[in-house]
């Protein structure tokens, strides 16, 4: 069974904590994903990385860095958390070929509050 | 910009039919996803289309009219299992997806 792995489901930190959000796949896909899920509101892709040592910013990438060094591993970093970062963070991988029906493959989430 | 609409929530009784719509204003298209999400789970790929038209799959269908910016997912033979969120989502022009906010889809005995 394929699989996104979110090292944390729930995590509470206060503002200004340095915050590590790790995920890992095991389908050697090439494309990693993160967004955020607030209510309301559709995913909004925070970065993201077609290969090792790549990253692209998405559409909010303010206040957040990402980092992958390995092939399956594509972490999220807030540098120093602030409240309006409460939310749910979900991570993603896809295949290199970016047409057809090339689907992502999504991770449980890693519910973040910061007070 | 570009935007995605889906109803918030719809509600259904089980053994019955509900279709969820999706409208969408996007620069260029390049496919439409739809996703459905349990609450508290990954969501998960449940269809694709990038021609006009509809494909089933099971008791899952989704229909596109690229002329209209328009899909629905239709869902028959409706289970309690089926209680979740579909999520629809737009490759645009970029290869970039665009989501809407999701359908909230109670079902009820």
């Amino acid at each position: 069974d394929v699989k996104v792995t979110q090292s944390s489901r729930y995590l509470v930190k206060r503002t200004g904590e340095k915050v590590f959000l790790e995920c890992v796949q095991d389908m050697d896909h090439e494309n990693m994903f993160w967004y955020r899920q607030d209510p309301g509101l559709g995913l909004r892709l925070i970065y993201f990385s077609y290969d090792v040592k790549m990253k692209e910013k998405g559409d909010i990438p303010e206040g957040y860095s990402v980092s992958r060094e390995k092939k399956e591993r594509f972490s999220l970093i807030l540098e120093s958390a602030s409240t309006n970062q409460t939310s749910m963070y979900l991570c993603a991988s896809s295949f290199g070929e970016d047409s057809g029906a090339n689907v992502l493959t999504f991770g449980a989430g890693s519910r973040l509050t910061v007070l | 910009g570009q935007n995605i609409d889906q109803p918030t929530e719809m509600t259904a009784t089980e053994g019955a039919i509900v279709q969820i719509n999706c409208t969408y204003q996007t620069s260029g298209f390049n496919g439409l996803f739809w996703y459905q999400q349990h609450a508290g789970e990954a969501p998960t790929f449940l269809s694709y289309n990038v021609l006009d038209g509809l494909e089933e799959k099971g008791r899952f269908s989704s229909f596109l009219s690229r002329s209209k910016g328009y899909s629905y997912l239709l869902l028959k033979e409706l289970q309690m299992k089926d209680s979740a969120s579909y999520l629809c989502a737009v490759r645009d022009s970029n290869y970039q997806l665009i989501w809407g906010a999701g359908t909230k889809l109670i079902i009820k005995p």
